[in-house]
């Protein structure tokens, strides 16, 4: 079975950094494209970023560059998504998913992670 | 504010046809294809439909997607009381990267 499992929630105070993980099995990790999206309390879905494993090209939405860094092992076919300095609006949902191909342009995400709540408190 | 406009509510009783609009611009949706999910509060969310109109195995064929120019449209005919959710669009951005709506809540009534 193809899927992906996201680390359990985490709460963080504001200042602190965080490390996020998804790790893929039931298929090939390093020929599929993995996202990440921000899904904000009661709001709506937020594309921050992507990476291909198989060589590490990585792409960030605008809004999201130089916020957080996206990265991924291979041999352990795991994706990481982390921030060096939480803020109190980082909290959120955020969501791993997978490209259904190879294509950024045609490709929607076929298959998505349980999830990962994250809530930055003092 | 989205890229990608998305109303914010539809409705409709068991049975009826629901439209959500999907409205971009030519360096998207335009040039790009169209990706659906529905997403029920509280889970993941789920592909319902790639590449302006296709449909991934086991989605029900009441879901249906089209597009033109830099507009696109999911419907759902036949509603039925499980299809309550959130619906985005996504699309990629020849500029910006990956896109979604701002989501449409649907309600059966």
């Amino acid at each position: 079975e193809v899927q992906l499992v996201q680390s359990g929630a985490e709460v963080k105070k504001p200042g602190e950094s965080l490390k996020i993980s998804c790790k893929g099995s039931g298929y090939s990790f390093t020929e599929y494209w993995i996202g990440w999206v921000r899904q904000m309390p009661g709001k709506g879905l937020e594309w921050m970023g992507i990476i291909y494993p198989g060589d590490s090209d990585t792409r960030y939405s605008p809004s999201f560059r130089g916020q957080v860094t996206i990265s991924a092992d291979e041999s352990i076919t795991t994706a990481y998504l982390q921030w060096s300095s939480l803020k109190a609006s980082d909290t959120a949902v955020y969501h791993c998913a997978r490209l259904a191909g190879d294509s950024l342009i045609y490709d929607g995400f076929n298959i998505w992670g349980q999830g990962t709540m994250v809530t930055v408190s003092s | 504010q989205s890229v990608l406009t998305q109303p914010p509510s539809a409705s409709g009783t068991p049975g009826q046809r629901v439209t959500i609009s999907c409205s971009g611009s030519s360096s998207n949706i335009g040039g790009n294809s169209v990706n659906w999910y529905q997403q029920v509060p509280g889970t993941a969310p789920k592909l319902l439909i790639y590449r302006d109109n296709e449909r991934p195995s086991g989605v029900p064929d009441r879901f249906s997607g089209s597009k033109s120019g830099i507009s696109a449209s999911l419907a759902i005919s036949g509603l039925q009381s499980e299809d309550e959710a959130d619906y985005y669009c996504g699309a990629w951005d020849d500029s910006l990267g990956g896109l979604f709506g701002g989501g449409t809540k649907v309600t059966v009534l």
